[in-house]
């Protein structure tokens, strides 16, 4: 158990709907990380928050938005969804200092019908 | 420029043989980690191995050992003694370090398959 939970493990949807997927990172860490996963496919960084606010963005599409609250969990909004946007999303955190590695929730898998 | 380049899409190995999965890295940075996840078929990913910059000696954990050559910006995965079970996609990463927290960048995997 890595101390990352990702809610919900797994999501059926239909195209043109918005969800919301939730993370709760490891005690004590500030940095949360958000990956999208598609078939065959390696990890593409999204978005990055420290302490609630945002550092860094990736391939982040705009139907696709963030926010990580005071208490440090993080939720990834996802909206007006397509077929192409089926995938396992991870969250993932870290300390935010200079040593540790990233540690990966479980992922949501995300089906768009 | 690519910071995390794994070469091997996929390779193949008898079990109980060693196996070495390729990784190259690109920073200017001096603080940088290295590390390694297996992602098996159910999807989760999984840390495997850690190697800090400064860090002399290479990484060992078990089966798995890193061999970090500095100089030509490489950390390849060292499987020894392969199991079934070792059958995966793996990930090598990079850390690098600012002030506002860390930059983690993933390369495209490799699938290994141990062959019984």
């Amino acid at each position: 158990d890595s101390g990352v939970t990702q809610t919900p493990k797994h999501l059926i949807t239909a195209t043109g709907q918005r969800v919301t997927l939730r993370c709760s990172p490891r005690s004590g860490d500030l940095s949360v990380y958000w990956y999208q996963q598609s078939l065959d496919q390696g990890l593409q960084f999204l978005i990055q928050y420290y302490n609630g606010e945002e550092r860094a963005k990736g391939n982040i599409l705009e139907r696709f938005s963030a926010q990580q609250f005071p208490d440090l969990h993080s939720e990834l909004n996802l909206s007006s969804l397509e077929l192409g946007d089926s995938a396992l999303y991870f969250c993932a955190s870290s300390r935010g200092h200079d040593t540790g590695e990233l540690f990966f929730g479980e992922g949501s898998r995300l089906t768009v019908l | 420029a690519q910071k995390i380049t794994q070469t091997q899409p996929g390779m193949f190995v008898q079990e109980k043989e060693a196996v070495t999965l390729d990784c190259t890295y690109d920073t200017s940075d001096q603080s940088y980690g290295l590390f390694w996840y297996k992602q098996p078929s159910s999807g989760e990913m999984i840390f495997l191995i850690y190697q800090g910059s400064y860090d002399e000696q290479n990484a060992t954990e078990g089966r798995y050992s890193l061999n970090f050559q500095k100089a030509r910006k490489s950390a390849n995965l060292v499987i020894s003694a392969s199991q079934l079970g070792d059958s995966a996609m793996y990930f090598c990463a990079m850390r690098e370090g600012s002030d506002t927290g860390n930059q983690f960048y993933f390369g495209t995997g490799t699938s290994l398959t141990v062959i019984p």
